[in-house]
């Protein structure tokens, strides 16, 4: 079974409105982080937000914010007020187990393309 | 802000021969990783480095495959003789210590295999 599932390959938004990126996951840990990642054109990977397993309020980092509902294993990303610089191919990602260091599995992305 | 610094950003190699990927990790973490992205495709995770010595690695990371830190700033991936389809995207990143730190991905290097 797939650990990190985003079932949108790609998306438009229209500039200046909110898009939700959807991301489910799969674990037994009880402990795990979600994270999100931003890949432009250019090809970096830019960290976005991360939410905690144990983490009682959703994430939130200035536009970036995650619907985190930990019972359905789902950690949504929210870009409010779009802008044309957030088209890229967006990543989630789950770091299993409570320990620094351990990995990050991704999913298969979602590419979103804001338009004017 | 500090970042990860990844050369060359881009690789040609003839198939069968030797490279070596260059990452400067960010001076003050403690985890280092190698992850790869096939074109089109899902990153995915090769190695992780720890306190001098590999803490994890996938099945991607076979006997071709090594790391090294050389220095106490270098942290290289050598792949002994590369076959087409190592061509891809190689992400070097590096964390702090704690749970909760995010990894932060260097901008990569293109390996293309002839």
């Amino acid at each position: 079974a797939q650990k990190i599932t985003q079932t949108q390959p790609g998306m438009f938004v229209q500039e200046k409105e909110a898009v939700t990126l959807d991301c489910t996951y799969d674990t037994s840990d009880p402990s795990y982080g979600l994270f999100w990642y931003k890949q432009p054109s250019s090809g970096e990977m830019i960290f976005l937000i991360y939410q905690g397993s144990y983490d009682q309020q959703n994430a939130t980092e200035g536009r970036y914010s995650l619907n985190f509902q930990k019972a359905r294993k789902s950690a949504n990303l929210v870009i409010s007020a779009s802008q044309l610089g957030d088209s890229a191919m967006y990543f989630c990602a789950m770091r299993e187990g409570g320990t620094a260091g351990n990995k990050l599995t991704f999913g298969g992305g979602t590419r979103v393309l804001v338009k004017p | 802000e500090p970042e990860v610094t990844q050369t060359p950003s881009h690789q040609v190699t003839q198939m069968g021969q030797e490279v070596i990927l260059r990452c400067v990790p960010i001076s003050n973490h403690l985890y280092f990783y190698w992850y790869r992205q096939i074109l089109g495709q899902k990153v995915e995770f090769l190695v992780s480095f720890y306190n001098n010595e590999i803490s994890e690695k996938s099945e991607i990371f076979d006997d071709q495959f090594s790391v090294e830190r050389p220095d106490g700033s270098n942290f290289t991936l050598k792949i002994r003789s590369t076959k087409l389809e190592d061509s891809a995207m190689y992400f070097c990143a590096s964390s702090e210590q704690g749970a909760y730190q995010p990894q932060h991905f260097g901008d990569g290097t293109r390996l293309s295999i002839l």
